[in-house]
C-alpha cells in the first residue's frame, strides 16, 4: 500500500539550531515529491518538487534531498519565522494527479 | 500573479443544514481539487476536476457531498446536509498544465474553516 510517514511528529528548536525533518516513502513509481509549509489558519505552501534520487533543492534556510525511500527537509540556522508545519506528499506515476500526503512535523523555533 | 481565490472563510452551520463553497483557481491553471483537512492531519483528496471533467472523486461521500466546476474555471463545494465530522478546512488547490518535464505542484487557497455545532 503506499504510504508517506513523516518524523517526527513535532520538533521544537532553539534559533540557530540546525535540524533536518525526515519523509520516508513506500510508492509503486515516484513521480514526484514535494514539499509544503503551512502557517495555522492558511493553506499549505508549495516549497519544492524533487523528481528523481540525488536531487536536491534550496530555498533560503531550507534544503530538500531526495533518496530512493526518503526524504529530508534540513533547515540551516531557523528563525522563529520558520515556525511552522511542513507537509510531505508524493505523486506516484499514472494518469492523474492525486497527492500521497504525510501527516507533517510541526516545528516550533524559539528565539 | 493572483493566488487560488476561496470564499467564504469562515462559516459555523447546525447539523443536517446545507452549505457551500466557493474557489476561483490561478489564472491558466486546468486541474482544481477539492481537499478537506482535520486539524493535526494532512489533506484528504475529495475531488479533481481536470478542465470540467471528474478526474478523481472516490473518497467523496456523495450521499451528501457534490461538486461541480462549470466551464472549467470556478468551483462549488457543497455539503447537504452536514453532520457534526464534517467540521474541518475545505481546502481548494489547482495545478499548472503538465509540461513535457513535468509540473504536477498544487498551489492551494487559504481555506475554508467550517464548524458544525
Amino acid at each position: 500500500e503506499d504510504q508517506v510517514t513523516q518524523s517526527p511528529e513535532a520538533l521544537r528548536l532553539q534559533e540557530g539550531e540546525s535540524s533536518s525533518l525526515n519523509c520516508s516513502y513506500t510508492v509503486s513509481g515516484l513521480r514526484g515529491l514535494f514539499w509544503y509549509r503551512q502557517d495555522p489558519g492558511k493553506g499549505p505552501e508549495f516549497l519544492f518538487t524533487l523528481y528523481s534520487a540525488g536531487e536536491e533543492k534550496e530555498k533560503e534556510r531550507l534544503k530538500a534531498t531526495l533518496t530512493k525511500k526518503e526524504s529530508f527537509l534540513h533547515i540551516t540556522a531557523p528563525k522563529p519565522e520558520d515556525s511552522a508545519t511542513y507537509l510531505c506528499a508524493v505523486l506516484r506515476a499514472g494518469n492523474n494527479r492525486k497527492l500521497i500526503w504525510g501527516l507533517g512535523t510541526s516545528l516550533a523555533v524559539n528565539p | 500573479e493572483a493566488g487560488v481565490a476561496q470564499s467564504p472563510r469562515y462559516k459555523i452551520i447546525e447539523k443536517r443544514q446545507s452549505v457551500a463553497f466557493w474557489c476561483n483557481p490561478i489564472s491558466g491553471h486546468a486541474t482544481l481539487y477539492w481537499y478537506q483537512q482535520i486539524l493535526g492531519q494532512g489533506p484528504k483528496l475529495l475531488i479533481q476536476f481536470q478542465n470540467n471533467g471528474v478526474v478523481d472523486d472516490s473518497q467523496l461521500p456523495k450521499d451528501r457531498f457534490s461538486a461541480e466546476r462549470l466551464k472549467g474555471v470556478d468551483s462549488t463545494l457543497k455539503i447537504q446536509p452536514a453532520k457534526l465530522e464534517d467540521s474541518a478546512v475545505y481546502l481548494c488547490a489547482s495545478s499548472p498544465p503538465s509540461t513535457s518535464g513535468g509540473s504536477y505542484e498544487q498551489y492551494f487557497g487559504p481555506g475554508t474553516r467550517l464548524t458544525v455545532t
